[in-house]
């Protein structure tokens, strides 16, 4: 247990459907990265957050996509009119900013698209 | 565009044999981590090499990380069944504070 919590651990809806997932963080990680990962490869980027700030986001992350972390403590992740494509393992991950290159994953959220 | 490509993709072995995972990349990375993966589950991180040359070890595992920072290797001792996973090698970024990941090594270890 890495102490980073996600929420639900999976979820099945159809097509066109929205769906939110939470991630909980190490409590004094300031940094939360959300990746997708898909049968077969590894994890790829999407966005991150330091502390209430989103920095970065992907050019995967579509338009249908939205991240938020309000307080700088847990993050949720939103699809809109979910896609057969958009189904995948989502992770989270935190860290800080004084060692970025270490960050410890949550258990991800396994997404299917009816 | 930073990329790492990870050899082999899969590899299935019998319990007791060594193996060694490779992890290469044409762009200089400030560190690397290694990461083992099961099923359903999210990775979890195993070692982060930072300077070039440096060699890591835990238990049966040795990491190694290349002289010009590019490339680094896993090689695991003695094989036990459960060594099994996905392994995962993931490089810091140059350009901000996100991972890139490798395709993964499927290490079978059948008893």
């Amino acid at each position: 247990d890495t102490g980073v919590s996600q929420d639900p651990r999976h979820k099945i809806t159809k097509r066109g459907q929205n769906v939110t997932f939470r991630c909980d963080p190490i409590s004094e990680h300031n940094r939360l990265y959300w990746y997708r990962q898909t049968l077969g490869q590894g994890p790829e980027f999407l966005t991150y957050f330091q502390n209430e700030a989103q920095l970065e986001k992907s050019r995967l992350l579509s338009d249908r996509f939205s991240a938020e972390r309000p307080k700088g403590s847990f993050s949720t992740l939103e699809i809109q009119r979910t896609e057969q494509g958009d189904s995948a393992m989502y992770l989270c991950a935190c860290g800080t900013s004084g060692n970025t290159d270490t960050q410890y994953f949550g258990p991800g959220t396994r997404l299917t698209v009816l | 565009t930073q990329l790492l490509e990870q050899s082999p993709q899969f590899l299935s072995i019998q319990e007791g044999e060594n193996l060694t995972v490779y992890c290469n990349s044409s762009s200089v990375f400030s560190s690397l981590q290694w990461y083992r993966q099961e099923p359903g589950e999210g990775p979890v991180l195993l070692v982060t090499v930072v300077t070039g040359g440096e060699v890591k070890k835990l238990k049966r595992l040795t990491f190694q990380f290349g002289d010009a920072r590019k490339d680094s290797s896993l090689h695991i001792t003695a094989a036990q069944p459960g060594d099994t996973g996905l392994y995962l090698c993931a490089g810091a970024s140059n350009q901000g504070g996100k991972l890139i990941f490798g395709q993964g090594t499927e290490l079978s270890v059948k008893p």
